[in-house]
């Protein structure tokens, strides 16, 4: 059973939109969430990052939303840029055990 | 810049055969990780390392081995490589629990 889930194997955005990408999760004892990135022939880079006691996380164009009612988040990137495209992997640990679990990952394409 | 270094990039080998995976990290890390990346299914940890000659499984260590002789140096051994184990294999360390992974570029590795 995943504990934490990528829906959309891949997602088409036109360049300058916002892309939105979404990740659920099923253990409540999560406590923090990180999203990496990852092109192809390269090794997932961290992109950001948030904890359980706040609902958003902003880094430039890059926002995380948590809503731990709904088990779920979401990474926002504004606007949308042709550099963007790469698998967007969804992790989410409990800090009483650090170890990672992973989503499965969404193929973001932008579009020029 | 952290620096994660996988040996080869492209790897062949006949079932059967021991298969050595090697993985170097230069910024004295603490924790070093083997994880494999199959299609549909994210990042699956395979073993873990938190200190020189320390060993933990992960989720799916059947069928692997590791060695930590060396801070830098995190090793996973296939004793006798089967087709199901034809995968992306990723190493990855971090300082300290709960700081990012720093992943290396990735070996594929091909069973025949």
């Amino acid at each position: 059973d995943q504990q934490v889930k990528q829906n959309s194997p891949s997602l088409s955005v036109q360049e300058g939109r916002i892309s939105i990408l979404n990740c659920d999760y099923t253990n409540s004892m999560f406590d923090y969430f990180l999203w990496y990135k990852k092109y192809p022939a390269e090794g997932p880079t961290f992109l950001i990052s948030i904890s359980s006691i706040k609902d958003k996380n902003e880094d430039g164009r890059f926002t995380v939303f948590l809503n731990k009612s709904a088990k779920h988040l979401s990474l926002h990137i504004v606007p949308s840029q042709p550099g963007d495209s790469a698998v967007y992997f969804c992790a989410a640990s409990a800090r009483s055990n650090y170890q990672l679990i992973w989503g499965a990952g969404t193929k973001l394409i932008i579009k020029p | 810049d952290v620096k994660v270094t996988q040996s080869s990039r492209y790897l062949v080998k006949r079932t059967g055969e021991k298969v050595f995976l090697e993985c170097v990290q230069d910024m004295d890390h603490e924790n070093m990780f083997w994880y494999r990346q199959d299609p549909g299914l994210g990042l699956r940890l395979i073993y873990f390392s938190y200190d020189v000659k320390m060993k933990e499984k992960g989720d799916i260590p059947e069928g692997y081995s590791v060695s930590r002789e060396k801070k830098e140096r995190f090793s996973l051994i296939l004793e006798s490589a089967s087709t199901n184990q034809t995968s992306m294999y990723l190493c990855a360390s971090s300082f300290r629990w709960g700081s990012p992974l720093h992943f290396g570029n990735g070996t594929r590795l091909t069973v025949t």
